[in-house]
């Protein structure tokens, strides 16, 4: 049963553009949503958050959106840069039951950023 | 500060052996959690621990266990591998459960 779900496998940008990663939950006691980027052989590495108690935040070129009615949360990343490229994960917890300490992690989106 | 680091980072077994995977989470981190990553299944909880005690754990067979030691430190064991239980195990710290995980380079297994 996945509970976070990125369907798209896959977004090619050009440099300068903007990026826009897509996610979709369905655990309505998820209430903290991360973003990490993961290059093959290693592990994920913390990119952005947000709490459910807000709609949006920044960190320089990264922003995430999220939409609670919806379930449904975005990255945006701009300008894209080459660097960029790499497989981005969107992943949810919460703060009890079987939520508690624990990550769901959606498939990935393997971001291509070209010259 | 250093990050989460895992030993050994490459690990060759055969079928119906034991592994014992090494954690040091980030000073000052409490909670530790296992992930596993295969191409098939994405990244699978493990379990989680927070001050020795296990918190959560996911559907996995008991097989695989876990501790937590007093320095918060971590390991994870596979009894009796299966050829199946090759993966990247990730391990991930943070300063306590529903603070935001940071991960380690992980351990990648192969079982022949």
């Amino acid at each position: 049963d996945q509970q976070v779900k990125q369907n798209s496998p896959s977004l090619s940008v050009q440099e300068g553009r903007i990026s826009i990663l897509n996610c979709d939950y369905t655990n309505s006691m998820f209430d903290y949503f991360l973003w990490y980027k993961k290059y093959p052989a290693e592990g994920p590495t913390f990119l952005i958050s947000i709490s459910s108690i807000k709609d949006k935040n920044e960190d320089g070129r990264f922003t995430v959106f999220l939409n609670k009615s919806a379930k449904h949360l975005s990255l945006h990343i701009v300008p894209s840069q080459p660097g960029d490229s790499a497989v981005y994960f969107c992943a949810a917890s919460g703060r009890g039951g079987s939520t508690l300490g624990r990550l769901y992690f959606g498939r990935g989106t393997q971001l291509t950023v070209w010259p | 500060k250093a990050g989460v680091t895992q030993t050994p980072r490459y690990l060759i077994k055969t079928r119906g052996q034991q592994v014992t995977l090494s954690c040091s989470p980030i000073s000052g981190h409490r909670s530790v959690s296992w992930y596993q990553q295969t191409p098939g299944q994405g990244l699978q909880f493990l379990f989680e621990y927070f001050s020795e005690t296990q918190r959560n754990k996911g559907n996995f067979p008991g097989r695989f266990s876990g501790r937590q030691f007093s320095n918060s430190r971590s390991e994870m064991n596979v009894s009796t591998l299966e050829l199946g239980d090759s993966a990247l195990y990730l391990c991930a710290s943070s300063k306590d459960t529903t603070e935001t995980q940071y991960f380690g380079p992980g351990t990648r297994l192969l079982v022949l």
